[in-house]
């Protein structure tokens, strides 16, 4: 069975800039979540999906980041525009409605100059 | 506010036991999750306890004091492929998954 994908695996980008993530979890799973790990910390959910639904984005800078999930599949985690403290692992995972354990993926080890 | 607390590092020796306690306040408590990362990988699960009590898998344990608001996870037989972070998650709601910083914890033969 695969895992959960993402890509890419590494950015650079200058502060101001944009920068989108994406993510393909595992066949089946209804939750998709997207994390900011900051070195160090442990991960910061920022939102959460139901299908195609947000269900949590308390901790999503809504003013700067934005995530979507089309057809309750795949999705996608943008920054516009990036600042210095950006600069973090951004993890998804999926799982299972109901379930309590998360698959996480590879990550996005995004950095901001 | 919620807060989790666990030691930010620990040591132990190969083959021994170690455990790694957590301490959590948070706003609704459904259960309390365990969490495996290496360094530059992705945290893999470990361990789900909603009930107070030790639940055993293999050589990892994870016990549960709601009434304390404490847990732990204990490792036995410790190997040096155990060198890695563990983080303690307070499942707050039927959505929110509220982590701790972390313990890193160091092996030695």
């Amino acid at each position: 069975e695969a895992g959960v994908a993402q890509s890419p695996r590494y950015k650079i980008i200058e502060k101001r800039q944009s920068v989108a993530f994406w993510c393909n979890p595992i066949s089946g799973h209804a939750t998709l979540y997207w994390y900011q790990q900051i070195l160090g910390q442990g991960p910061k959910l920022l939102i959460q999906f139901q299908n195609n639904g947000v269900v949590d984005d308390s901790q999503l800078p809504k003013d700067r980041f934005s995530a979507e999930r089309l057809k309750g599949v795949d999705s996608t985690l943008k920054i516009q525009p990036a600042k210095l403290e950006d600069s973090a692992v951004y993890l998804c995972a999926s799982g299972l409605a109901g379930v309590n354990e998360q698959f996480f993926g590879p990550g996005t080890r995004l950095t901001v100059l | 506010g919620q807060s989790l607390e666990q030691p930010s590092e620990v040591t132990a020796v190969e083959g021994a036991i170690v455990q790694i306690n957590c301490t959590y306040q948070t706003s609704g408590f459904y259960g309390l999750s365990w969490y495996q990362q290496h360094d530059g990988g992705a945290p893999t699960f470990l361990s789900y306890n909603a009930l107070d009590g030790l639940e055993e898998t293999g050589r990892f344990s994870s016990f549960l004091s709601r009434s304390d608001s404490y847990g732990y996870l204990l490792l036995q037989e410790l190997q040096m492929k155990d060198s890695a972070s563990y983080f303690c998650a307070v499942k707050k709601s039927n959505y929110q998954l509220i982590w701790g910083a972390g313990t890193k914890l160091i092996i030695k033969p």
